[in-house]
Order: C-alpha cells, then sequence, then structure tokens
C-alpha cells in the first residue's frame, strides 16, 4: 500500500528551529516528486514546495521562499519541511503530499495523489 | 501565480440532491485541474484529476467537466458521507494553487 507517514505533532516557541518529516513508502520514492501544503486552522490549502528525490530539484511557492527549506534523503525514502526561525504566523496543519504527473498517455494530469495524515506545528510563545 | 476562485463558498443541501460547485482560474490552464474533498479532521483526497477522470474508488455520483478556464464539479446524489470541503487546484503551473474551498453542508 502506498503511503506517507508524518512526524508527530510540535510545539515551539517563536525563533525557534524546526524539521519535520514524511517517510514514503509502497512506491518507487526516488520517482516521484513529494511536497508540503500549508493548512492554516480554519483556512484553505496552501501549496508550499515540492522536490525531485532523484536530483533534489525544488519548487517553492514565492510566499514561502527563503522561510522554508524542503529536502529528501532517498536512502530512507523521507522528505523534510524545516524553518530556521519559526514565526507565530508558521502555525498550522502540514500535510505531506506526492505529485503523480502523467504525460505520455492521455489524459495529461498532473495530481496530489497521495497525501500524509498531517503535521499540526503550534508556535507560541 | 494563477488565482482560483470558487462558488459558492458553501450550500446547505438534503441527502438525494444533484450538487454543482463551479470553479473558475484566472488564466487558461486547459485540462490540468483537480478537485479534492476535506473532510472535517481528515487530510484531503484527491477525487477528480484532468478535470475530468475520477481517481480510482471514488464514487461514480461525482463526476466533473470543464477546460481553459472555467470548470465543475457534479454529486449526482448526495449522500451523508459527503458532507465536505471541495477544493479546487491549478496544476498548469508553479505555485500550485487551490481554490478556497466549497463547504457542503447536508
Amino acid at each position: 500500500e502506498v503511503q506517507l507517514a508524518q512526524s508527530g505533532a510540535e510545539v515551539r516557541k517563536p525563533g525557534e528551529s524546526l524539521k519535520i518529516s514524511c517517510q514514503a513508502s509502497g512506491y518507487s520514492f526516488s520517482t516521484y516528486w513529494i511536497g508540503w501544503v500549508r493548512q492554516m486552522p480554519g483556512q484553505g490549502l496552501e501549496w508550499v514546495a515540492i522536490i525531485y528525490p532523484t536530483d533534489s530539484s525544488a519548487r517553492y511557492t514565492p510566499s514561502f521562499q527563503g522561510r522554508v527549506t524542503i529536502s529528501a534523503d532517498k536512502s530512507i525514502s523521507t522528505a523534510y519541511l524545516q524553518w530556521r526561525s519559526l514565526k507565530a504566523s508558521d502555525t498550522a496543519m502540514y500535510y505531506c503530499v506526492r505529485r503523480v504527473v502523467v504525460t505520455a498517455t492521455p489524459p495529461a494530469h498532473d495530481s496530489f495523489d497521495i497525501w500524509g495524515q498531517g503535521t499540526m506545528v503550534t508556535v507560541s510563545s | 501565480d494563477i488565482q482560483m476562485t470558487q462558488s459558492p463558498s458553501s450550500l446547505s443541501a438534503s441527502v438525494g440532491d444533484r450538487v454543482t460547485i463551479t470553479c473558475r482560474a484566472s488564466q487558461s490552464i486547459t485540462t490540468y485541474f483537480n478537485w479534492y474533498q476535506q473532510k472535517p479532521g481528515k487530510a484531503p483526497n484527491l477525487l477528480i484529476y484532468a478535470a475530468s477522470s475520477l481517481q480510482s474508488g471514488v464514487p461514480s455520483r461525482f463526476s466533473g467537466s470543464g477546460s481553459g478556464t472555467d470548470f465543475t464539479l457534479t454529486i449526482s446524489s448526495l449522500q451523508p458521507e459527503d458532507f465536505a470541503t471541495y477544493y479546487c487546484q491549478q496544476s498548469y503551473s508553479t505555485p500550485f494553487t487551490f481554490g478556497p474551498g466549497t463547504k457542503v453542508d447536508i
């Protein structure tokens, strides 16, 4: 079964660092993009970043660029999202997602077909 | 960035009703368009990809249509388990933006 298992809830103070993880299983980790989606309390979904584990190519939503770092370790099929200095506004649920891209067979498509269970990050003094 | 809008933002319906949710992109995205369902306290779930293709395991009462800038999600006969928020998403270009969501109350 294809699964994304995320690390547990975290509570930090403003200014602290944090790294959350997402371990993939049931598929070839290196051959799919994997990324993160943020959901602030009571709000909608925001795409944060994605990475291609084979060559570590990464894409960020401009509003998150410089605030977070996405990385991946192929040897343990795990993706990470890291902050160097958290703010209260980073408080949110963060979902890990697998991106599936199909171009060779119609219909061409690009979607997030597998989601992790979510990691709640709370930043409060 | 491509902006996505949805309407309505919320709706109330009864079991058995036909429900339609629309989504509009700020520019043409061909059919690089997806719908997701999120039930309370749960992670979102892919319903429809490429505007009209049903994801494996999704009931056939869900259907999608559209291309270019205008898209529609239809639930042909609403069931109690369809109480959820529905999000559209464009995957034409990064950043892959989501619509603000439509909350469906039964």
